[in-house]
């Protein structure tokens, strides 16, 4: 596609409940990173995908987040049973290789209440 | 020491002005440079990329590369509201962007 696309751009859920968010990167982009931003922080790195390579994990913040990437497209970023922390701007990025920068999607705001 | 350091701001400056942004880095093998505007409830949009030391410049934007010192900066010529944004700086070592918090900048009328 044109560019990044992320779903859904809102998600509101209950405590404990489990989400998934869905990013598709742009055709082509061999990287692929999953980063949150809350209300007026920065970007915290979540999970990178490398064409087929291991994923880097070391962003994510507990065991409750896991990610898959699949085909060396589409990612999946599940939570388990949310927490209200969990709470921010989910964002998805890709890029066709590392002297380039990344394009972000417009985002997952997820809230749970 | 914050791998990536960045004033926060804000900063505020008239319009017409020029706006300068500075950050600096601790990981000397960062090899690609890149600044991201993000406007307040949108996603980081990519404004300018800088590999090697010097000056690169693009319309009303100059990006400035000293690997020496570990610095880089984004001058903004002729500053309008419509830049009032958090400015990003991203270092990058090999498939690793980290970013800074980021730099408020504001343009007033």
């Amino acid at each position: 596609g044109a560019g990044v696309s992320q779903s859904p751009s809102n998600k509101v859920t209950e405590k404990g409940k489990d989400v998934e968010l869905r990013c598709d990167p742009i055709s082509g982009h061999t990287a692929l990173y999953w980063y949150r931003q809350s209300l007026g922080q920065g970007l915290e790195f979540l999970i990178y995908f490398q064409g087929n390579s291991a994923p880097d994990k070391s962003g994510l913040p507990s065991d409750r987040f896991s990610a898959e990437r699949t085909g060396g497209s589409v990612s999946t970023l599940t939570i388990q049973r949310t927490q209200q922390e969990d709470s921010a701007v989910y964002l998805c990025a890709s890029r066709p290789d590392r002297f380039y920068g990344y394009t972000f999607g417009s985002g997952t705001r997820l809230t749970v209440v | 020491q914050k791998e990536v350091e960045q004033n926060s701001g804000p900063l505020s400056v008239p319009e017409g002005a020029i706006a300068s942004l500075n950050c600096t880095y601790s990981d000397r093998g960062s090899q690609s440079f890149f600044w991201y505007r993000q406007y307040s409830g949108k996603s980081p949009e990519l404004i300018m990329s800088i590999y090697s030391n010097g000056d690169k410049e693009d319309g009303r934007f100059t990006a400035q590369l000293n690997k020496a010192s570990q610095y880089v900066s984004l001058l903004i010529r002729d500053s309008q509201p419509s830049d009032s944004a958090t400015y990003l700086c991203a270092p990058t070592v090999n498939n690793d962007m980290r970013f800074g918090a980021g730099t408020r900048l504001t343009v007033k009328p």
